[in-house]
């Protein structure tokens, strides 16, 4: 079972660079979530989405875009990395009639 | 806004023992979930055990329970017969309404043989 998949697990950039995290889901679940992971401050929401075609910003937006064509799919771009957004990014998901969440490996990026 | 609070940064505890890691939260909300999330060294955050706020009765998984204080607006994580894989950064978690979770800042337990 796949559950939830992020693609890379690893990546460097250069400042200025863009780079597109893909996350993947196969449980059919309505919503996903981006978060990033720093030491000392816990999981931080990016941005979110309730279903396809929707997206939502969460408490720490800015630098970061994101877009849900397909339903399994969820998208974070970065247009132009900052070494500020070198952390591990997780994606998560969760159908509407439960609250628990089901995470993926985690992404890991930095940014020189 | 709600808050999730953490206050144990890192614990330890001998292999066989109990430990019980702290979560205090804060809500004007009545109805809501309660959650504590195992994240081992491989990264990959798991779930422990859930609490729906509206169920007084403590949750219970095999060697994990909480202690559930609603009016303290309390939730602690119990880990009986602690083994050397529970070694892990565990996190507390609040979904109040349909989309957001909050995360404490996390608790790191390392178990010791």
């Amino acid at each position: 079972n796949a559950g939830v998949t992020q693609t890379p697990k690893f990546r460097v950039l250069k400042t200025g660079q863009s780079m597109t995290l893909l996350c993947a889901q196969d449980m059919n679940h309505e919503y996903m979530y981006w978060y990033r992971q720093d030491p000392g401050m816990g999981l931080r929401l990016i941005h979110y989405s309730v279903g396809e075609g929707t997206t939502a910003k969460g408490e720490v937006p800015d630098g970061y875009n994101v877009s849900r064509l397909k339903k399994q799919n969820f998208l974070l771009g970065l247009e132009s990395a900052a070494p500020s957004q070198t952390s591990v990014y997780f994606c998560a998901s969760r159908p509407g009639s439960t609250g628990e969440l089901f995470f993926g490996e985690g992404s890991r990026l930095t940014v020189l | 806004a709600q808050t999730v609070t953490q206050s144990q940064p890192e614990m330890s505890v001998q292999e066989a023992e109990t430990v019980t890691l702290s979560c205090t939260y804060d809500t004007s909300e009545s109805n809501y979930y309660l959650f504590w999330y195992k994240q081992p060294p491989s990264r990959q955050m798991i779930l422990v055990i859930r609490q729906e706020a509206y169920k007084q009765q403590n949750a219970t998984e095999n060697r994990f329970s909480v202690n559930f204080q609603k009016a303290a607006k309390s939730f602690s994580l119990k880990i009986s017969d602690s083994q050397l894989g529970d070694t892990a950064m565990y996190f507390c978690a609040f979904l109040s309404g349909t989309y957001k979770y909050i995360f404490g800042t996390g608790t790191r337990l390392k178990v010791l043989a």
